[in-house]
């Protein structure tokens, strides 16, 4: 079993559709969490830091459930250029050590 | 500002050949990742540097690569000798500090093919 594991894509949808991104990590001991976007053949790039108390920017709604361990990230009003793959994040120790999900595939169509 | 630089961009040479990526992290940035993603295997990390000094190289896959970093401007990831299987997308990526919450930045990558 993958340390992190998400929901298997891709991902089609229509502009201006909400879409919900699911994740579990198996490591109890995971201390912080984060959403990377990672568009075609470019580097990823940090979307969100994902906080206990759930956090919001514009479109973007990130939840964490510990007791769970569980991470979401919710897009509403998709745009056609929210078309990407959306890496879920876990660091599980102190260090920098990140370790990626596989990635979910979104593609918003017209 | 200047972000995470990697070189070469591209890179497609014969199995057996040296193959050297090189990366600039960003300046004041003290922690240094290097990443290989293939489609198989998603991004995995091979090995990240604190304060230019070795921390964790369990993701190395084996004594073919080594990775240096002689000063805190600049690390190399080394092939030798270069196999097929290594053909992948390489990462550069660094942080502030090497603790739980910084966010870690990368490069464009190098996109490497052994032929």
């Amino acid at each position: 079993r993958k340390e992190v594991e998400q929901d298997p894509g891709p991902f089609n949808v229509p502009e201006g559709a909400t879409v919900a991104f699911n994740c579990t990590y198996s490591n109890s001991a995971s201390q912080s969490f984060f959403w990377y976007r990672q568009d075609c053949r470019k580097e990823p790039k940090l979307l969100m830091s994902v906080y206990s108390s759930g956090n919001e920017d514009g479109r973007f709604t990130a939840q964490l459930n510990r007791a769970s361990q569980y991470i979401s990230l919710l897009i509403r009003d998709s745009k056609l250029s929210d078309s990407a793959t959306y890496l879920c994040v876990v660091n599980r120790n102190q260090g920098g050590k990140l370790i990626f999900g596989q990635g979910t595939e979104l593609s918003v169509k017209p | 500002d200047a972000g995470v630089i990697q070189s070469p961009r591209h890179e497609v040479t014969e199995m057996g050949q040296e193959v050297t990526l090189r990366c600039k992290p960003i300046s004041g940035h003290n922690s240094l990742f290097w990443y290989r993603q293939t489609m198989m295997r998603g991004l995995e990390l091979l090995i990240y540097f604190n304060n230019n000094v070795p921390i964790d190289d369990s993701g190395m896959p084996e004594d073919r690569f080594s990775a240096k970093m002689p000063n805190a401007s600049f690390s190399t990831l080394k092939i030798q000798p270069s196999e097929p299987r290594d053909s992948a997308v390489y990462f550069c990526a660094s942080s502030l500090v090497s603790n739980s919450y910084q966010p870690q930045h990368f490069g464009d990558g190098t996109r490497l093919s052994i032929l």
